[in-house]
């Protein structure tokens, strides 16, 4: 069964410090991956995805993510938080369901930003 | 414009009251969907509509009932529910159903059954 697993729960950083969120995934074909950013009581916001060709998909608002299918991994960064960056980071896979589009999500990394 | 509308944004019911929560977007897509979102929790799939047609049904229970009554619009109707339903729910929608489409999503309504 397909699924993600974001390892770290909660993490923070000190503004201008890089970042790493990190996503496994498991998927038995070549996997369509999504991160998606929640701010408190909003809805969800796409920052990238991958589908196939060059295993480094850049994003919005200075994310990039790096597709490693040996490690099965699809993880976020950015080389400089700002404040504003604090919120709730979701990755998933997009999997079929009877051909039809799914969002699988990961629990989600909630990132706190120090000034 | 690739925005999602939810209205309302706020909801308060009790458990013997009917409501809607309506979904509309104007970017084409020919398939939209529900989620349900817990606190603290990952969106959870729950319906999707593809070119207007009911195309999944995660065995969501029948007090949640959904309708789509053209392209843009997508409703999400509530009957006797419990207080377990309090949740975000959010809509999105794609440029067609096809796995691995790209979702928008809206800001979500947040439902508090009392």
């Amino acid at each position: 069964a397909q699924s993600v697993t974001q390892p770290d729960i909660h993490i923070t950083v000190s503004e201008g410090a890089s970042l790493e969120l990190r996503c496994n995934y498991s998927y038995g074909a070549t996997p369509y991956l999504f991160w998606y950013v929640q701010s408190p009581g909003q809805g969800l916001q796409l920052l990238l995805k991958y589908f196939s060709g060059d295993t480094l998909v850049q994003g919005i608002k200075g994310f990039e993510a790096e597709f490693k299918r040996s490690q099965s991994s699809f993880n976020l960064r950015k080389p400089s938080v700002h404040w504003s960056d604090a919120a709730e980071y979701f990755c998933a896979v997009g999997a079929g369901s009877g051909g039809y589009n799914k969002l699988i999500f990961g629990a989600g990394t909630r990132l706190a930003v120090h000034p | 414009d690739t925005e999602v509308t939810q209205t309302p944004k706020h909801l308060v019911m009790g458990m013997t009251n009917k409501k809607s929560l309506k979904c509309e977007q104007h970017m084409g897509h020919r398939a939209m969907y529900w989620y349900k979102q817990k606190a603290k929790k990952p969106p959870e799939l729950m319906f999707v509509y593809s070119y207007e047609k009911l195309s999944i049904n995660e065995s969501v229970p029948s007090r949640f009932s959904p309708e789509c009554p053209n392209s843009s619009l997508l409703n999400l109707h509530l009957h006797a529910l419990q207080p377990e339903d309090s949740a975000l729910y959010l809509c999105a929608s794609s440029q067609d159903p096809r796995e691995g489409t790209e979702a928008f999503f809206g800001q979500g309504t947040r439902l508090t059954v009392v």
